[in-house]
Protein backbone atom coordinates (compact mmCIF):
# COMPACT_ATOMS: atom_id res chain seq x y z
CA UNK A 1 0.00 0.00 0.00
CA UNK A 2 1.43 3.33 -0.63
CA UNK A 3 1.55 5.81 1.93
CA UNK A 4 4.12 8.34 4.00
CA UNK A 5 6.35 6.66 7.08
CA UNK A 6 7.36 8.60 9.61
CA UNK A 7 10.44 7.23 12.15
CA UNK A 8 11.19 6.82 14.61
CA UNK A 9 7.53 7.25 16.23
CA UNK A 10 9.24 8.60 19.80
CA UNK A 11 12.65 11.00 19.83
CA UNK A 12 14.27 11.88 22.63
CA UNK A 13 16.84 14.73 22.31
CA UNK A 14 20.01 15.66 24.63
CA UNK A 15 21.11 19.23 25.35
CA UNK A 16 22.85 20.31 22.71
CA UNK A 17 22.60 17.63 20.49
CA UNK A 18 21.15 17.56 16.73
CA UNK A 19 18.66 14.70 15.97
CA UNK A 20 16.72 13.62 12.64
CA UNK A 21 13.70 12.62 11.92
CA UNK A 22 12.78 10.39 8.95
CA UNK A 23 10.14 10.30 6.65
CA UNK A 24 9.97 8.59 2.99
CA UNK A 25 6.70 8.31 0.73
CA UNK A 26 6.22 5.88 -1.76
CA UNK A 27 3.24 7.59 -3.53
CA UNK A 28 5.78 9.01 -5.95
CA UNK A 29 4.61 12.72 -5.14
CA UNK A 30 6.62 15.50 -6.03
CA UNK A 31 6.38 17.86 -2.98
CA UNK A 32 6.99 16.88 0.53
CA UNK A 33 6.32 19.24 3.85
CA UNK A 34 7.00 19.61 7.27
CA UNK A 35 4.82 20.96 9.97
CA UNK A 36 5.19 21.29 13.40
CA UNK A 37 2.35 20.94 15.79
CA UNK A 38 2.79 21.77 19.87
CA UNK A 39 -0.38 20.83 21.86
CA UNK A 40 -3.54 22.07 21.90
CA UNK A 41 -2.39 23.85 18.64
CA UNK A 42 -2.63 23.94 14.41
CA UNK A 43 0.18 23.28 12.27
CA UNK A 44 3.07 25.67 11.57
CA UNK A 45 5.41 24.98 8.60
CA UNK A 46 8.79 24.31 8.80
CA UNK A 47 10.18 23.40 5.30
CA UNK A 48 8.60 22.31 1.98
CA UNK A 49 10.36 20.99 -0.87
CA UNK A 50 7.98 20.87 -4.76
CA UNK A 51 11.31 18.77 -6.79
CA UNK A 52 14.02 17.06 -5.61
CA UNK A 53 16.94 19.21 -4.63
CA UNK A 54 15.60 21.98 -3.80
CA UNK A 55 13.52 23.29 -0.50
CA UNK A 56 12.20 26.40 0.70
CA UNK A 57 11.81 28.09 4.43
CA UNK A 58 8.34 27.90 6.05
CA UNK A 59 7.17 29.52 8.87
CA UNK A 60 9.08 28.65 11.70
CA UNK A 61 12.51 27.22 9.59
CA UNK A 62 15.34 28.37 12.59
CA UNK A 63 16.52 25.81 14.30
CA UNK A 64 15.98 23.55 11.66
CA UNK A 65 17.39 21.94 8.21
CA UNK A 66 16.11 19.46 6.11
CA UNK A 67 17.33 17.58 2.41
CA UNK A 68 16.12 16.46 -0.36
CA UNK A 69 18.40 14.23 -2.41
CA UNK A 70 15.85 11.67 -3.69
CA UNK A 71 11.92 12.27 -4.39
CA UNK A 72 10.75 9.72 -2.09
CA UNK A 73 12.99 11.05 0.99
CA UNK A 74 13.02 14.52 3.03
CA UNK A 75 14.77 14.08 6.59
CA UNK A 76 14.05 16.73 8.73
CA UNK A 77 16.76 17.68 11.44
CA UNK A 78 15.89 19.52 14.46
CA UNK A 79 19.84 21.19 15.64
CA UNK A 80 21.00 22.49 18.93
CA UNK A 81 19.98 25.75 17.88
CA UNK A 82 16.17 25.26 18.39
CA UNK A 83 16.08 25.60 21.78
CA UNK A 84 12.24 24.65 22.59
CA UNK A 85 12.34 21.22 20.46
CA UNK A 86 9.60 19.68 22.35
CA UNK A 87 6.61 19.28 19.78
CA UNK A 88 4.91 16.76 17.51
CA UNK A 89 5.98 16.45 13.73
CA UNK A 90 4.20 16.03 10.69
CA UNK A 91 5.65 15.32 7.58
CA UNK A 92 3.07 15.50 4.16
CA UNK A 93 3.31 14.98 0.67
CA UNK A 94 1.43 16.12 -2.47
CA UNK A 95 1.12 16.33 -6.12
CA UNK A 96 -0.32 19.69 -7.46
CA UNK A 97 -3.97 20.59 -6.24
CA UNK A 98 -4.33 17.45 -4.72
CA UNK A 99 -4.70 17.40 -0.85
CA UNK A 100 -1.67 16.42 1.55
CA UNK A 101 -1.18 13.07 3.20
CA UNK A 102 0.19 12.84 5.87
CA UNK A 103 2.46 10.78 7.94
CA UNK A 104 1.70 9.47 11.51
CA UNK A 105 3.87 12.33 13.17
CA UNK A 106 7.30 11.64 15.59
CA UNK A 107 6.96 13.21 18.97
CA UNK A 108 9.86 14.71 20.17
CA UNK A 109 10.94 15.38 24.12
CA UNK A 110 13.95 17.02 25.67
CA UNK A 111 15.84 14.79 27.95
CA UNK B 1 -1.86 36.01 0.99
CA UNK B 2 -4.79 33.49 1.21
CA UNK B 3 -6.06 33.44 4.82
CA UNK B 4 -8.48 30.70 6.79
CA UNK B 5 -10.42 31.69 9.52
CA UNK B 6 -11.95 29.02 11.82
CA UNK B 7 -14.14 31.46 14.34
CA UNK B 8 -15.27 28.18 16.33
CA UNK B 9 -12.27 27.01 18.86
CA UNK B 10 -14.69 24.69 20.18
CA UNK B 11 -17.64 23.26 19.79
CA UNK B 12 -19.60 20.27 21.47
CA UNK B 13 -22.76 17.90 20.02
CA UNK B 14 -24.70 15.19 21.05
CA UNK B 15 -24.12 11.50 19.69
CA UNK B 16 -26.53 11.22 16.89
CA UNK B 17 -27.12 15.11 16.30
CA UNK B 18 -26.05 17.49 13.76
CA UNK B 19 -23.26 19.78 13.82
CA UNK B 20 -21.89 22.48 11.71
CA UNK B 21 -18.34 23.60 11.81
CA UNK B 22 -17.40 27.14 9.83
CA UNK B 23 -14.76 28.61 7.87
CA UNK B 24 -14.15 31.18 5.84
CA UNK B 25 -11.37 32.44 3.69
CA UNK B 26 -9.63 34.62 0.94
CA UNK B 27 -7.66 33.80 -1.89
CA UNK B 28 -7.58 35.77 -5.12
CA UNK B 29 -7.72 32.74 -7.05
CA UNK B 30 -10.67 32.00 -9.48
CA UNK B 31 -10.14 28.03 -9.56
CA UNK B 32 -9.06 26.42 -6.53
CA UNK B 33 -9.87 23.54 -3.84
CA UNK B 34 -10.53 23.68 -0.22
CA UNK B 35 -10.18 20.72 2.48
CA UNK B 36 -11.33 19.55 5.52
CA UNK B 37 -9.37 17.51 7.82
CA UNK B 38 -9.91 15.39 10.96
CA UNK B 39 -7.14 14.85 13.64
CA UNK B 40 -8.74 12.75 16.28
CA UNK B 41 -6.76 12.11 19.46
CA UNK B 42 -4.16 9.81 17.98
CA UNK B 43 -3.13 12.94 15.61
CA UNK B 44 -3.13 11.26 12.31
CA UNK B 45 -4.57 14.18 9.90
CA UNK B 46 -7.14 12.19 8.22
CA UNK B 47 -8.84 14.31 4.81
CA UNK B 48 -12.48 14.43 5.66
CA UNK B 49 -13.53 15.99 2.42
CA UNK B 50 -12.74 18.05 -0.35
CA UNK B 51 -14.11 20.90 -2.77
CA UNK B 52 -13.52 22.20 -6.31
CA UNK B 53 -14.66 25.72 -6.71
CA UNK B 54 -15.49 25.29 -10.35
CA UNK B 55 -18.34 23.20 -9.38
CA UNK B 56 -21.43 24.22 -7.87
CA UNK B 57 -22.58 21.03 -6.17
CA UNK B 58 -21.74 20.48 -2.34
CA UNK B 59 -19.55 17.92 -1.69
CA UNK B 60 -20.19 15.19 0.49
CA UNK B 61 -19.05 12.01 1.96
CA UNK B 62 -21.18 9.60 3.84
CA UNK B 63 -22.51 11.76 7.11
CA UNK B 64 -20.10 14.27 5.94
CA UNK B 65 -21.08 16.94 4.03
CA UNK B 66 -20.02 20.99 2.91
CA UNK B 67 -21.79 24.28 2.14
CA UNK B 68 -19.82 25.84 -0.16
CA UNK B 69 -20.92 29.80 -0.94
CA UNK B 70 -17.76 30.86 -3.27
CA UNK B 71 -19.41 34.17 -3.47
CA UNK B 72 -19.48 34.76 0.28
CA UNK B 73 -16.02 32.71 0.88
CA UNK B 74 -17.65 30.29 3.35
CA UNK B 75 -16.78 26.38 3.60
CA UNK B 76 -18.81 25.08 6.25
CA UNK B 77 -18.46 21.40 7.17
CA UNK B 78 -21.85 19.74 8.13
CA UNK B 79 -21.46 16.25 10.15
CA UNK B 80 -25.13 14.56 10.43
CA UNK B 81 -25.50 11.50 12.89
CA UNK B 82 -22.57 12.36 15.02
CA UNK B 83 -20.68 9.18 16.37
CA UNK B 84 -17.82 9.44 19.21
CA UNK B 85 -15.22 8.48 16.80
CA UNK B 86 -15.85 11.84 15.27
CA UNK B 87 -14.41 13.49 18.20
CA UNK B 88 -11.62 15.32 17.37
CA UNK B 89 -9.76 18.68 15.64
CA UNK B 90 -10.92 20.23 12.50
CA UNK B 91 -8.67 21.83 10.43
CA UNK B 92 -10.21 23.63 7.46
CA UNK B 93 -7.33 23.90 4.37
CA UNK B 94 -6.49 26.26 1.27
CA UNK B 95 -3.60 25.66 -1.47
CA UNK B 96 -2.52 28.45 -2.51
CA UNK B 97 -1.57 26.93 -5.91
CA UNK B 98 -0.10 24.24 -7.64
CA UNK B 99 2.08 22.01 -4.91
CA UNK B 100 2.36 25.58 -2.39
CA UNK B 101 1.95 24.49 1.32
CA UNK B 102 -1.95 24.26 2.54
CA UNK B 103 -2.97 27.30 4.25
CA UNK B 104 -4.76 25.77 7.51
CA UNK B 105 -6.91 27.16 9.50
CA UNK B 106 -6.32 27.25 13.51
CA UNK B 107 -8.96 24.07 13.96
CA UNK B 108 -12.18 23.37 16.05
CA UNK B 109 -12.14 21.13 18.56
CA UNK B 110 -15.43 18.64 18.58
CA UNK B 111 -16.16 16.79 21.33
CA UNK B 112 -19.47 14.50 20.88
CA UNK B 113 -21.07 13.62 24.13
CA UNK B 114 -23.13 10.21 24.82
Amino acid sequence: DGGITQSPKYLFRKEGQNVTLSCEQNLNHDAMYWYRQDPGQGLRLIYYSQIVNDFQKGDIAEGYSVSREKKESFPLTVTSAQKNPTAFYLCASSMAWQPQHFGDGTRLSIL
Amino acid sequence: AQTVTQSQPEMSVQEAETVTLSCTYDTSENNYYLFWYKQPPSRQMILVIRQEAYKQQNATENRFSVNFQKAAKSFSLKISDSQLGDTAMYFCALPPSGNTPLVFGKGTRLSVIA
